[in-house]
């Protein structure tokens, strides 16, 4: 049973423009959601995270938003550059349970110039 | 600056072979996690380590082990390799609260043939 879940195998945008990375989860227990990227050959790092007693967090070019009527989270990204094009992995906690991060599938985002 | 470091960047081995995947890392955290990463599948998590000598079993901990002797040094065991543990593995630490960062290393690519 998939507990965060990226829909959205791939993203394709354009230079400049906007890029919205989404992530649904079902768990309403967590309450406190991480996105990490990743590049090809190397670990995972951490890029933005949320508590969900706010709903939104922003860190220069990069936003999360969150929803947790609709247990949705999306990280916007603007503007994108080429330097983003990575695998970008949702994370979702719950602080008073087993702390474990469940991560999602992930979403390969490539930003054409 | 926090580093995580793996042993080995890609590994090779027999099915039936005894593996030995090692991870250190430098920041005295007191949580280390085995992760593995699949096409399609995202970071499922392995084991994961509180404390010295302790150990959880995470998602998909079938046909691995854990040993963690020191601090900071947490070792994952393939009993006997079997191709579909052919993956990458990815080791991450953190201090102790759920919601503090994860830190990975770069990866180990391994192939059982």
């Amino acid at each position: 049973d998939q507990q965060v879940k990226q829909n959205s195998p791939s993203l394709s945008v354009q230079e400049g423009r906007i890029s919205i990375l989404n992530c649904d989860y079902t768990n309403s227990m967590f309450d406190y959601f991480l996105w990490y990227k990743k590049y090809p050959a190397e670990g995972p790092t951490f890029l933005i995270s949320i508590s969900s007693i706010k709903d939104k967090n922003e860190d220069g070019r990069f936003t999360v938003f969150l929803n947790k009527s609709a247990k949705h989270l999306s990280l916007h990204i603007v503007p994108s550059q080429p330097g983003d094009s990575a695998v970008y992995f949702c994370a979702a906690l719950s602080q008073g349970g087993s702390e474990k991060l469940v991560f999602g599938k992930g979403t390969k985002l490539t930003v054409n110039p | 600056d926090v580093k995580v470091t793996q042993s080995s960047r890609y590994l090779v081995k027999r099915t039936g072979e005894k593996v030995f995947l090692e991870c250190v890392q430098d920041m005295d955290h007191e949580n280390m996690f085995w992760y593995r990463q699949d096409p399609g599948l995202g970071l499922r998590l392995i084991y994961f380590s509180y404390d010295v000598k302790m150990k959880e079993k995470g998602d998909i901990p079938e046909g691995y082990s854990v040993s963690r002797e020191k601090k900071e040094r947490f070792s994952l065991i393939l009993e006997s390799a079997s191709t579909n543990q052919t993956s990458m593995y990815l080791c991450a630490s953190s201090y102790p609260h759920g919601s503090d960062t994860q830190y990975f290393g770069p990866g180990t690519r391994l192939t059982v043939l």
